[in-house]
């Protein structure tokens, strides 16, 4: 199974949106609303931020906001803020029974 | 409180064998399955397997089938992952992770822990 396509690195101004795409095959993302994406801070542990390609955990900013089209996921975070620099990562459940995970976003707010 | 307090960490030689373990708290531990996830130095997440802590039932990634277990122990409601031979590129950060309901997705995390394997 290989790893869900990410950019490498976006960046944005604070203030600004920025959007993070995932790419997928029609074996996970195409097939399934089974994507989540995790926010993950330098030396911390990931942080569930989007479930079921859209939904928000309690206590995540409704600044964080996530869609699919095919077989791509993408996370949208408006009014950026310096607080969201960090890595992020999408994820997604195979028709496999497995989970298979982006290479990562590292996002920079200048 | 949900919690998942991981093992401290291991330095190991190759060929050493090792468990850590991930002992949950807060909820009901044989309601949510529990996944494992490897972290390299400098690289993204990967998922390993899960299991289900009401049976044991597992399920792992092709990547890692064979060269790690996933096992749990009910009475105290804590997971594991063992190696029974490490080698040099099992060094990593690991983290468990709960599956908030099968199959996704991972809501709670360890804080992870640190494994070098180096001779």
């Amino acid at each position: 199974q290989s790893a869900l396509t990410q950019p490498a690195s976006v960046s944005g101004s604070p203030g600004q949106s920025i959007t993070i795409s995932c790419t997928g095959t029609s074996s996970d993302v195409g097939s399934y609303n089974y994507v989540s994406w995790y926010q993950q801070h330098p030396g911390k542990a990931p942080k569930l931020m989007i479930f079921d390609v859209s939904d928000r955990p309690s206590g995540v900013s409704n600044r964080f906001s996530g869609s699919k089209s095919g077989n791509t996921a993408s996370l949208t975070i408006s009014g950026l803020q310096a607080e969201d620099e960090a890595d992020y990562y999408c994820s997604s459940y195979t028709s496999s029974s497995a989970r298979v995970f982006g290479g990562g976003t590292k996002l920079t707010v200048l | 409180e949900v919690q998942l307090v991981q093992s401290g960490a291991e330095v190991k030689k190759p060929g050493e064998s090792l468990r850590i373990s991930c002992k949950v708290s807060g909820y009901s531990f044989t309601s949510h399955w529990i996944s494992w996830v490897r972290q390299m130095p400098g690289k993204g997440l990967e998922w390993m397997g899960r299991i289900d802590p009401r049976d044991s039932y597992t399920n792992y990634s092709p990547s890692f089938q064979g060269h790690v277990t996933i096992s749990a122990d009910k009475s105290i409601s804590t997971v594991y992952l063992q190696w029974s031979s490490l080698r040099a590129s099992d060094t990593a950060m690991y983290y468990c992770a709960r599956l908030y309901v099968l199959p996704d997705p991972l809501d709670y995390w360890g804080q992870g822990t640190l494994v070098t394997v180096s001779s």
